[in-house]
């Protein structure tokens, strides 16, 4: 079946950019998420990208997807103590059976 | 905004209750989902649903159901609660396939 890995931990200082890492196995992945988490709350969708791009960006963040090896970043620009979270990939083949997730990244700020 | 609202934010209950758990989405949405999340699992998909009365398995299916009568709204039956099944369960809605998955806030589910 389909699989999605994320380091468990990140732990970069603030101002310093941060990179998510995250690959997948499915081929048939169409398209791609990543999502937020903060303490005691709902998942929220930071970006997204389609499988037939490599780059997208937006404002702070800029996600790469390296479709032959199967590897999607996320960089977070001036790391703030406001992004501190669990950061979740997730694939999707564009069918309606949901979205894969991986077991998400905890990103620990240091000051 | 969509809006995706779950019953309750926090539910304790006893071994062997059955156990209600509540999913309304404002925006017409076609397909609902619910996942439950563990530490260092991440979110596993329980059930879910395309639409009005439909239902799918997920990945972790036993020892639920689902029950989808309004297209808005998208239940989670834990036929009898045991304390395996405490946990962090989260709904989300989906405007069509391939589209943002939209979350409720989750309902933290402690079975003792």
């Amino acid at each position: 079946g389909e699989d999605v890995e994320q380091s468990l931990f990140l732990s970069v200082r603030e101002g310093d950019s941060s990179v998510i890492n995250c690959t997948y196995t499915d081929s048939s992945s169409t398209y791609l998420y990543w999502y937020k988490q903060e303490p005691g709350a709902g998942l929220q969708l930071l970006t997204y990208i389609f499988s037939n791009m490599d780059m997208k960006q937006d404002q702070r963040l800029t996600v790469l997807l390296n479709k032959k090896d199967k590897h999607l970043s996320l960089r977070i620009a001036d790391t703030q103590t406001g992004d501190s979270a669990i950061y979740f990939c997730a694939e999707s083949e564009g069918g309606a059976d949901g979205l894969t997730f991986g077991k998400g990244t905890h990103l620990i700020i240091q000051p | 905004d969509v809006k995706v609202t779950q019953s309750s934010r926090y539910l304790v209950k006893r071994t062997g209750e059955k156990v209600f758990l509540e999913c309304v989405q404002d925006m017409d949405h076609e397909n609902m989902f619910w996942y439950r999340q563990d530490p260092g699992l991440g979110l596993r998909l329980i059930y879910f649903s395309y639409d009005v009365k439909m239902k799918e398995k997920g990945d972790i299916p036993e020892g639920y159901s689902v029950s989808r009568e309004k297209k808005e709204r998208f239940s989670l039956i834990l036929e009898s609660a045991s304390t395996n099944q405490t946990s962090m369960y989260l709904c989300a809605s989906q405007v069509g396939a391939g589209a943002e998955a939209f979350f409720g806030q989750g309902t933290r589910l402690t079975v003792v």
